[in-house]
């Protein structure tokens, strides 16, 4: 089967800089992609990984090592509103897209 | 720009009733989603649509059923309603795949 699999809870302080680790187990692959959710609303998209490496997109970066079936997604100079849930997606399938469980994200001041 | 459009926001539901959740996306995207959301399971994919005329099943489709109306249209039909059920729905569409555009959610509650 498909899974994802994300720590299920990170703190950290104001003005830090925090990793969110995602492993997955999926038949096919087509990318890894992160979505940040603030408690009653949407998911958003944060970044994408087609290839190996590093994408950095302002405070946020992500990284997918394919030979590992593992990525991570790190935020720097954490601002209070940053605190929201992060998933990491996979594509299995061209058009199908499979969420982790998601990392709750706490940012003390 | 509406983006990705989904009624009703909110819903209460009987055991044993139906209901359809609609959602219409505008930004003429070929891909569409249906995810169901409860607390410390993530994003479950319910059904997708690659893409117009085509739709299929994904993680947890039992107890619903889909219908790509169009382009633009894609809503999810619960028959009989069940407390299991009760979730926050999302819909999402997406061009390439790789950035997946989500409605603002459905809160459905079946008692």
């Amino acid at each position: 089967g498909q899974s994802l699999e994300q720590p299920s809870e990170v703190t950290a302080v104001e003005g830090a800089i925090v990793q969110i680790n995602c492993t997955y187990q999926t038949s096919g692959f087509y990318g890894l992609s992160w979505y940040q959710q603030h408690d009653g609303g949407a998911p958003t998209f944060l970044s994408y990984n087609a290839l190996d490496g590093l994408e950095e997109t302002g405070r946020f970066s992500s990284f997918l090592s394919r030979s590992d079936s593992y990525g991570y997604l790190l935020l720097q100079e954490l601002q209070m509103k940053d605190s929201a849930s992060y998933f990491c997606a996979v594509g299995p399938g061209t058009y199908k897209y499979i969420f982790g469980t998601g990392t709750r994200l706490k940012v003390l001041a | 720009n509406a983006g990705v459009t989904q009624t009703p926001k909110f819903q209460v539901l009987k055991t044993g009733q139906s209901m359809t959740l609609q959602c219409a996306q505008d930004m003429n995207h070929n891909s569409m989603y249906w995810y169901r959301q409860d607390p410390g399971m993530g994003l479950r994919l319910i059904y997708y649509s690659a893409s117009e005329g085509t739709t299929d099943k994904g993680e947890v489709p039992n107890g619903y059923n889909v219908s790509r109306l169009n382009k633009r249209e894609f809503s999810l039909r619960l028959e009989s309603a069940a407390p299991s059920q009760t979730s926050v729905y999302f819909c999402a569409s997406t061009f390439t795949g790789n950035t997946i555009y989500f409605g603002e959610g459905s809160w459905l509650t079946v008692v």
